[in-house]
């Protein structure tokens, strides 16, 4: 168990309002990353954190924001949210080593299913 | 560009058949990692196995195997005997690696759908 948490677990919102979901590791992982799952494309990566204010695109990150202001916490924001961001959202982590490396395994967290009516 | 595809969408089987499912990673990257993970009904995605792409091995767990296959780019994932709790989404995902970088970036293939019938 990576100790992975995402909060809300649903949320249904309405088009143009701001949304922000969290994930929280309870491990002190460097690595993390927030995902999107939808119908026939399999898990497509938005954004990725490799630390403390430290972020980076992944292949779909248009609409996306994240902020990492801790470590035990990423953030991914909608600023502005759209029905194509109906999706459920996984946050994963790559868990870190005794030596200061980390393994490349990623490990998710349990899923937030966002409704954007 | 790199490529995965997992062809089979959806197979359905009866208890103890054995069952294979297919994945191919297209890509001219010498070095990379291969993941199989499993999303049964409940949601979560449940990693299953690494193997990097130096090592053509067969592995074993219990009656899961896998088959890789670096000159066919075929990294197959098997179930013997399968049982009702294997029914469930499974994923193919490569880690393309940049010399000795890892760059994070799963590539998630669109998932097999098994079912296993009791």
């Amino acid at each position: 168990d990576a100790g992975i948490t995402q909060s809300p677990r649903h949320k249904v919102t309405e088009t143009g309002t701001p949304v922000t979901l969290r994930c929280h590791q309870t491990e002190n992982h460097r690595y993390m990353y927030w995902y999107r799952q939808d119908p026939g494309h399999g898990l497509r990566l938005i954004h990725y954190s490799y630390g403390v204010k430290d972020t980076d695109k992944g292949e779909v990150s248009d609409g996306y924001s994240v902020s990492r202001s801790k470590t035990e916490d990423f953030l991914l924001t909608l600023e502005s949210a759209t029905s194509s961001q109906t999706s459920v959202y996984f946050c994963a982590i790559s868990e870190s080593l005794t030596s200061g490396g980390y393994t490349d395994t990623q490990y998710f967290g349990p899923g937030t299913r966002l409704t954007v009516l | 560009a790199q490529k995965v595809t997992q062809a089979q969408t959806e197979i359905s089987v009866v208890e103890k058949e054995d069952v294979t499912l297919d994945c191919v990673y297209e890509t001219r990257d010498t070095t990379y990692y291969l993941f199989w993970y499993k999303q049964p009904p409940s949601g979560e995605l449940v990693f299953l196995i690494r193997r990097n792409s130096f090592d053509e091995q067969n592995e074993i767990s219990g009656r899961y195997s896998w088959n890789f296959q670096k000159s066919t780019s075929s990294f197959n994932f098997t179930i013997t005997a399968s049982q009702v709790v294997d029914s469930a989404v499974y994923f193919c995902a490569p880690l393309p690696m940049h010399g000795s970088s890892n760059t994070g970036k799963l590539i998630f293939g669109q998932g097999t759908t098994l079912q296993v019938k009791p």
